[in-house]
């Protein structure tokens, strides 16, 4: 059974980074592309981009600029980065696996919080 | 402002049927894009529940079913129950958008 869960802090200073990591069970990483969705509180889903085993990534356009995403198939495990945070970034962050074009599997989502 | 536009709240009585629609463009659905729905539970992450337009993943109930015509799909719900009462989103891809993976606006469903 294909497992998703996502980790790092759960408060982030407006200005600083975001980080966050998504560990895959149950599955290999290197097969798949990956992806990161958002949700603000009481909102809809916003999509972040995705990343392929390559490292071939594709991204949100009005969030391009300050997204980086990474892969690490040795420890079956990708990572979203965030830059220059606001409390618009302030969400339950998703990291899913894609599979035929849809968004087949979700890890449990973590809350973050922009705040000083 | 969403891409794809969903009504912000259906509802129907035990037993009913109901369709949530997702309207879209040429650049979007209009271009061949696959639909895909998502059903997300009060406090949980969301779900797949039909992909490709109209196919179920297993273990989705046939009472899911759903469908798409020019630039626009819909989701049908029949014989309602009670713990069907949850958002529903739709999914598609953008052209426009350098084929950016984008939402519906969510349906809030309430089972009276």
């Amino acid at each position: 059974q294909v497992q998703l869960q996502e980790s790092g802090p759960g408060l982030v200073k407006p200005s600083e980074t975001l980080s966050l990591t998504c560990s895959v069970s149950g599955a290999s990483i290197s097969s798949h592309y990956w992806s990161w969705i958002r949700q603000p509180p009481g909102k809809g889903l916003e999509w972040i981009g995705y990343i392929n085993s390559s490292g071939s990534t594709n991204k949100n356009p009005s969030l391009k600029s300050r997204v980086s995403m990474s892969i690490d198939t040795s420890q079956n495990h990708f990572s979203l980065k965030l830059t220059s945070v606001t409390a618009a970034d302030t969400a339950v962050y998703f990291c899913t696996r894609i599979a035929r074009d849809s968004f087949e599997i979700w890890g449990q989502g973590t809350m973050v919080t922009v705040s000083s | 402002q969403s891409v794809l536009t969903q009504p912000p709240s259906v509802s129907g009585a035990p037993g009913q049927r109901v369709t949530i629609s997702c309207t879209g463009s040429s650049f979007n659905i209009g271009a061949g894009y696959g639909v895909h729905w998502y059903q997300q539970l009060p406090g949980a992450a969301p779900k797949l529940l039909i992909y490709g337009d109209s196919n179920r993943p297993s273990g989705v109930p046939d009472r899911f079913s759903g469908a798409k015509s020019g630039t626009s799909a819909s989701l049908a719900i029949t014989g309602l129950q009670a713990d069907d009462e949850a958002d529903y989103y739709c999914q598609s891809y953008d052209n426009s958008l350098s084929a950016s993976a984008v939402f519906g606006g969510g349906t809030k469903l309430t089972v009276l």
